[in-house]
C-alpha cells in the first residue's frame, strides 16, 4: 500500500544483542528519517538524511547509529540497548524541493521490545 | 510556547457528529501545513494539506489562519471509521524538518 518498506516488523532483542533495522523507499525521495514512538508519547524525531547530509536529534543516544548508503534505503544500527528503549520505530521519506521539506511518508514501523 | 500545540482529548463524539480539532503554532514564519491521521499501533498517514485559502476533502474541511497562528480540522457527519489520533503538522521553516504535535484522540462511539 505505501511506498515505505520496512524490515522486520517486529523485533525482540537482548540488551546485549546487535540487531538492525532496515527500511527501503520506492517513491523516488531524497531525504529520509528515522522516528521513535513509545506507547502513548508523541513522534520523535532522531535522525533525518537529507540531500547527502544528516541531522540528528542531540538527545538520542550513541546506541543508535544511523546509516544511509542511498536515497533509497537507510538503516538504523542498534547494540546494547535499555528496555526503555522499547517503541515502534518509523522510518519516513520525503522530497526536498528548494530546501523545503515536504510532507512524508511512513513505513509500517518495527516495533521492538528490549528484554 | 512549543512549536506545535494540541488538546490531546480524547473527544468522545456520537455518530453523525460534527467535530473540530485546533492546533497552533508558535513560528510565523512556518510555511507548509498538514493533518496527518494515525490508527492505534499503526503509522501516521497523511490526511490532507492544509492550503492558505483553506480546502474540503469529502466530510473533511482544513483552515488556516496566519494571523492567530493556527489550523483547524473540522469533520462533519462522523463515522466510526473516524476514530483515530489526528496529528497537526507544521513546517517551520524551509530548511527545517517537519514537526508533529502530539495528537487528538478522536473516538466515535455509536
Amino acid at each position: 500500500e505505501t511506498g515505505v518498506t520496512q524490515t522486520p516488523r517486529h523485533l525482540v532483542m537482548g540488551m546485549t544483542n546487535k540487531k538492525s533495522l532496515k527500511c527501503e523507499q520506492h517513491l523516488g525521495h531524497n531525504a529520509m528519517y528515522w522516528y521513535k514512538q513509545s506507547a502513548k508519547k508523541p513522534l520523535e524525531l532522531m535522525f533525518v538524511y537529507s540531500l547527502e547530509e544528516r541531522v540528528e536529534n542531540n538527545s538520542v543516544p550513541s546506541r543508535f547509529s544511523p546509516e544511509c548508503p542511498n536515497s533509497s534505503h537507510l538503516f538504523l544500527h542498534l547494540h546494547t540497548l535499555q528496555p526503555e528503549d522499547s517503541a515502534l520505530y518509523l522510518c519516513a521519506s520525503s522530497q526536498r524541493t528548494s530546501g523545503t521539506y515536504n510532507e512524508q511518508f511512513f513505513g509500517p514501523g518495527t516495533r521492538l521490545t528490549v528484554l | 510556547r512549543k512549536e506545535v500545540e494540541q488538546d490531546p482529548g480524547p473527544f468522545n463524539v456520537p455518530e453523525g457528529a460534527t467535530v473540530a480539532f485546533n492546533c497552533t503554532y508558535s513560528n510565523s514564519a512556518s510555511q507548509s501545513f498538514f493533518w496527518y491521521r494515525q490508527d492505534c499501533r499503526k503509522e501516521p498517514k497523511l490526511l490532507m494539506s492544509v492550503y492558505s485559502s483553506g480546502n474540503e476533502d469529502g466530510r473533511f474541511t482544513a483552515q488556516l489562519n496566519r494571523a492567530s497562528q493556527y489550523i483547524s480540522l473540522l469533520i462533519r457527519d462522523s463515522k466510526l471509521s473516524d476514530s483515530a489520533t489526528y496529528l497537526c503538522v507544521v513546517s517551520p521553516s524551509g530548511n527545517t524538518p517537519l514537526v508533529f504535535g502530539k495528537g487528538t484522540r478522536l473516538s466515535v462511539i455509536a
